[in-house]
């Protein structure tokens, strides 16, 4: 079946940077989500993008589908940008990646 | 009104219980999923419904048998339980298998 992978899988960062999360996946897919779950455990979808770019406010996000890999990029972090950031992609079954964890410092 | 929720949302029991976990979506959706999380965050599928149909249902004990009474319910009942069921388990929904809104979650702790 599909593997995804993510990177980094830690990421400590001050308030106010910017950083990129990377998702790659080992085969073509038709349905790529990011998601955020938050520090009290609920999980919000970002971003549905099985390729192009989108932007929502601060975040944005890329899919380069022929290349099997999405990034995810977020500016000016707040304190409440912290938590676990998933990639899940497949088709009709979509396989979660072990996410990477994001703690950004005041 | 919360799209998707989930009762209860705790839930501390005794191995060897059976117990129940219920899901509802107000979205309109045709598919709903049920999904857990465990101590390390990973998220793994379980069961997927389509239109009331099972369409995955993945490498499961089945001791869990989901139900769907029809597109907006989707639950999960848990017989025997395990200390290894112990987990946080999350429905979601959405429609034709795109965007997926997921519940809050209820964390399941057997004893």
């Amino acid at each position: 079946g599909i593997q995804v992978e993510q990177s980094p899988p830690d990421l400590i960062l001050q308030e106010g940077a910017n950083s990129t999360l990377r998702c790659n996946f080992s085969d073509s897919v038709n349905n790529l989500q990011w998601f955020h779950q938050n520090p009290w455990g609920q999980l919000i979808n970002l971003f549905y993008i099985p390729s192009g770019t989108k932007q929502n406010g601060r975040l944005s996000a890329t899919t380069v589908a022929t290349e099997r890999y999405s990034l995810l990029y977020i500016s000016s972090s707040q304190t409440t940008d912290s938590g676990v950031y998933f990639c899940a992609a497949g088709d009709d079954k979509i396989i979660f990646g072990k996410g990477t964890r994001l703690h950004i410092l005041p | 009104d919360t799209a998707v929720s989930q009762t209860p949302k705790y839930l501390v029991t005794q191995m060897g219980n059976d117990k129940s976990i219920k899901c509802e979506q107000n979205l309109g959706h045709d598919t709903m999923y049920w999904y857990k999380q465990d101590s390390k965050k990973f998220l793994k599928i379980m069961f997927s419904y389509n239109n009331k149909e099972l369409i995955i249902n993945e490498t499961v004990p089945n001791r869990f048998s989901p139900k769907s009474p029809d597109k907006a319910h989707l639950n999960l009942h848990i017989n025997s339980l395990e200390l290894g069921d112990s987990a946080v388990y999350f429905c979601a929904s959405s429609y034709g298998g795109n965007i997926q809104y997921f519940g809050a979650g209820t964390r399941l702790s057997v004893l």
